[in-house]
């Protein structure tokens, strides 16, 4: 098993640029989720997934979307990046029905926006 | 939402010394974890523990639901420990919360 996999590791992008974070799985998770961290702090829930078919909003949803078509891909894109969104970007996945519930990451993607 | 609090914010070790982080929770939980982020920035699983101890190597947890707080004990510790130590909480409805972590210095 890969895991968790994001693509881009690093991206670099001009303010009102718009672009797309891959994170695919192979684990068969029913849930999936986005999350940002800032320098010096913990982790902030973008967005997540249940399902396929099915998203929501976490704690800072502004200025990203995102869409789940299959189980395996979560895709999170920036419409028009600003630099705001510069952060380093974590994709996760977890097993609602398993006995542990626990949550697996991605390696990350560093994006800076000038 | 539930709050998640660290303690402390940075801890700086020699060596081979002994180390404990806490980690308080704001409501009843029936799953936590702990994670380790490297210098890389590189998330690792190190426990999953809703409540009881476990024990990985020079790592142990231990989570008492009931009081609202989990503890991360690291013996003997090296330099490769050093990094950023978050416990999180995951709810049945999906959405997790990350404490601010504590941050780990082990000098050789």
């Amino acid at each position: 098993n890969a895991g968790v996999t994001q693509t881009p590791k690093f991206q670099v992008l001009k303010t009102g640029q718009s672009m797309t974070l891959q994170c695919a799985q192979d684990m068969n998770h029913e849930y999936m989720s986005w999350y940002r961290q800032d320098p010096g702090m913990g982790l902030r829930l973008i967005h997540y997934s249940v399902g396929a078919g099915i998203t929501d909003q976490g704690e800072v949803p502004n200025g990203y979307n995102v869409s789940r078509s299959t189980t395996e891909d979560f895709p999170l894109r920036l419409l028009s990046a600003a630099p705001s969104q510069t952060s380093v970007y974590f994709c996760a996945s977890r097993d609602l029905r398993g006995a542990t519930n626990e949550q697996f990451f991605g390696p990350g993607t560093r994006l800076t926006v000038l | 939402g539930i709050q998640v609090e660290q303690s402390p914010p940075d801890l700086i070790l020699q060596e081979g010394a002994n180390s404990t982080l806490r980690c308080n929770f704001s409501d009843s939980v029936n799953n936590l974890q702990w994670f380790h982020q490297n210098p890389w920035g590189q998330l690792i699983n190190l426990f999953y523990i809703p409540s009881g101890t476990k024990q990985n190597g020079r790592l142990s947890a231990t989570t008492v639901a009931t009081e609202r707080y989990s503890l991360l004990y690291i013996s003997s510790s090296q330099t490769t420990d050093s990094g950023v130590y978050f416990c999180a909480i995951n709810t049945n409805a999906g959405k997790s919360t990350f404490g601010d972590g504590t941050t780990l210095t082990v000098k050789p």
